[in-house]
């Protein structure tokens, strides 16, 4: 079946470093890639997307491409602030499908 | 313009209680989905609708889980009875069209059943 691997986390980064959170996955045909982030107490709400191969989503600094022949969807962000931290989730849409699957997420903190 | 809202935010109940959390979509959506978070499992889908109408609730535990959606502004998520391992984050989530996959959450409701 379809299914969504994150990097392990928590990570604790301080502000003005480089982030990357790995995100991979497993699906027949062409999914679509999502990344979804949930700050302290909220919902979670939709950061950027891809629809297809080679395609670069991005959103408030944050980038990633759609790389179909590593099956990779890997987040990042040149200069991460305080702001950010929250937790990342990366998700995918099988063709067509109206069900998401989440990865099991990966804690972001950023230190001062 | 409201984001999606969960009633109630917190709700604190005893294992045998029938629990009722509330949704109410962003107005236009017509697909509304119900969530649950957990540490252990992470992010499950319960059940969604499309236009009111239920399309797949293979992700409901068990019979003790219900939910309606009466009209396009209103959904409940029902647990009778309550047990200890149904304490989670509750989410609604709704949609819209073609853009089905670009859910608006709302904030949660988190449960805890003692």
């Amino acid at each position: 079946g379809n299914s969504v691997t994150q990097m392990e986390g928590p990570v604790t980064l301080s502000e003005e470093a480089f982030l990357t959170i790995n995100c991979t996955y497993t699906a027949t045909g062409y999914p679509s890639l999502f990344w979804y982030v949930q700050y302290p107490g909220e919902g979670l709400q939709l950061l950027l997307k891809a629809t297809k191969a080679d395609d670069k989503g991005s959103n408030k600094g944050f980038e990633a491409t759609y790389r179909k022949e590593t099956t990779s969807f890997h987040l990042e962000k040149g200069s991460v602030q305080v702001s950010d931290s929250a937790v990342y989730f990366c998700a995918l849409a099988q063709g067509g499908s109206e069900k998401l699957v989440f990865g099991k997420g990966m804690k972001l903190t950023v230190n001062p | 313009d409201a984001g999606v809202i969960q009633s109630p935010r917190h709700e604190v109940t005893e294992m045998g209680q029938e629990v009722t959390l509330r949704c109410k979509p962003i107005s236009g959506h017509d697909y509304l989905f119900w969530y649950r978070q957990t540490m252990m499992r992470g992010l499950e889908l319960l059940i969604y609708f499309n236009n009111n109408v239920p399309i797949d609730d293979s992700g409901m535990p068990e019979d003790r889980f219900s939910a309606k959606m009466p009209n396009a502004s209103f959904s409940t998520l029902k647990i009778q009875p309550s047990e200890p391992r149904d304490s989670a984050v509750y989410f609604c989530a709704s949609s819209f069209g073609v853009h089905v996959n670009e859910q608006f959450f709302g904030p949660g409701t988190r449960l805890t059943v003692l």
